[in-house]
């Protein structure tokens, strides 16, 4: 059983501060990862993705991976109330397998 | 660029009831198509998936049914509502590994 987990919070930071979001997965040989936003009520919006070890940065947003570890992150620099959301963690395995998502940790920016 | 409908945004239905949910993507070909349902406060729950027209994959056992009558269309069905089926459906696109994109959602309520 493939599994993504990820710490449900909530989270709460306060405005300006870096909000840390961490995941981890069983399956050693995951491909490729994505984070989603959520925003309560609406659906879930790809922000990155990240395929090779390392950091990728995009504007506020830092994903970073750690394959060894089996283990991937998202920093929030400078987050703002409109940052409060639910983040997903998804990995996928490759080819046409779908992806396969942890259960979200809600994150709440406090102004 | 490639978009996602789904409709309706809302549904409320009796129990026992039929159901259809009609999802079509546009500015793509040969996604790979998805159907999730996602209950109040829990993650995304994977119920179908098709990689191609015809090709249906069934991830959990119930009384739903998925059908891709075309390259871009993708129907999730029921003969006969149960108040477990309500939540949040979501119907999503792929293609090859640059993300997993989500319709707008329809929230059924099963009365």
């Amino acid at each position: 059983q493939k599994e993504v987990e990820q710490n449900s919070g909530p989270l709460s930071v306060p405005e300006g501060a870096i909000a840390s979001l961490n995941c981890t997965y069983s399956d050693r040989g995951s491909q490729s990862f994505f984070w989603y936003r959520q925003y309560s009520g609406k659906s879930p919006e790809l922000i990155m993705f990240i395929y090779s070890n390392g950091d990728k940065e995009d504007g506020r947003f830092t994903a970073q991976l750690n394959k060894a570890s089996q283990y991937v992150s998202l920093l929030i620099r400078d987050s703002q109330p409109s940052d409060s959301a639910t983040y997903l963690c998804a990995v996928n395995a490759g080819g046409n397998t779908p992806l396969v998502f942890g259960k979200g940790t809600r994150l709440s920016v406090i102004a | 660029s490639q978009t996602i409908h789904q409709w309706p945004a809302t549904l409320v239905q009796p129990v026992g009831s039929p159901l259809s949910l009609e999802c079509t993507v546009e500015g793509t070909s040969n996604p790979n198509l998805y159907w999730y349902r996602q209950a109040a406060g829990r993650g995304l729950q994977l119920l179908f998936y098709s990689v191609g027209i015809g090709q249906i994959s069934s991830e959990v056992p119930q009384n739903l049914s998925a059908s891709r009558p075309q390259d871009r269309q993708f129907i999730l069905s029921s003969k006969k509502l149960l108040l477990s089926d309500s939540g949040f459906y979501l119907c999503a696109w792929s293609r090859q590994e640059q993300g997993t994109f989500f319709g707008q959602g329809t929230r059924l309520t099963v009365v």
